[in-house]
């Protein structure tokens, strides 16, 4: 069955990099886009990027351009976020998310990750 | 940008049916998705398209969308359906996904 699981949160520094991983299975990677959203502590969802399904074409919110990079190996089923100059709002639970439809970033979300945590704190 | 709004809270009694709002301007025109969040869990998508349910989610969830707003209705409410619920469209003029702000779903 289709399966996304993140991995590399924890508690980083202030202006620290990190680096997640958003790992696939059960499905033909290469095909479908990907999306990665967080959520803030007792907020709401927020949207913050996604990559294609061939990795030709890649958007990012805007609160966060500049600072976050989407890449992905679907040779190792995985799909990547980087985010540079980390502050105390990037704080939250960080998915990774699959649309339903092949080849389109505009589908609704079938399957989502468990989530990884990210504390940004000094 | 492009801004969903959503109630911060509706209630419902057991059994009774639950609607959840989520405006935005001529949202009729773009494909709205919602999704259900559980205390300490991902997000689950029951209805997309509008009005498209997922395999799995019971009949009880639909959708609608018209005008300047979308509809999510829960019939014969369950305490199994409390959650944070989220309505979700693709804004075609920034290529970004958006989110509204969630409804928090209490059955009482």
């Amino acid at each position: 069955q289709v399966q996304l699981v993140e991995s590399g949160g924890g508690v980083f520094q202030p202006g620290r990099p990190l680096r997640l991983s958003c790992a696939a299975s059960g499905f033909t990677l290469s095909s479908y886009a990907i999306h990665w959203v967080r959520q803030a502590p007792g907020k709401g969802l927020e949207w913050v990027g996604v990559i294609s399904f061939d990795g030709g074409d890649k958007d990012y919110a805007d609160v966060l351009k500049g600072r976050i990079t989407i890449t992905r190996d679907d040779a190792k089923g995985t799909v990547y976020l980087e985010v540079n100059s980390l502050r105390g709002d990037d704080t939250g639970v960080y998915y990774c998310a699959k649309p339903r439809l092949e080849a389109t970033i505009r589908a609704a979300f079938e399957a989502w990750g468990p989530g990884t945590l990210v504390t940004v704190s000094s | 940008s492009y801004v969903l709004t959503q109630p911060p809270s509706v209630s419902v009694a057991p059994g009774q049916t639950a609607t959840i709002t989520c405006g935005g301007s001529d949202i009729a025109r773009k494909n709205v998705h919602w999704s259900q969040q559980r205390p300490g869990q991902a997000p689950v998508l029951v209805v997309y398209d509008d009005s498209d349910r997922p395999s799995g989610i019971p009949e009880r969830f639909s959708g609608s969308n018209s005008g300047n707003t979308a509809t999510l209705t829960i019939t014969r409410a369950e305490a199994g359906d409390e959650a944070d619920y989220y309505c979700q469209v693709w804004d075609r003029s920034s290529d970004h996904v958006v989110f509204g702000g969630g409804t928090k779903l209490t059955v009482l």
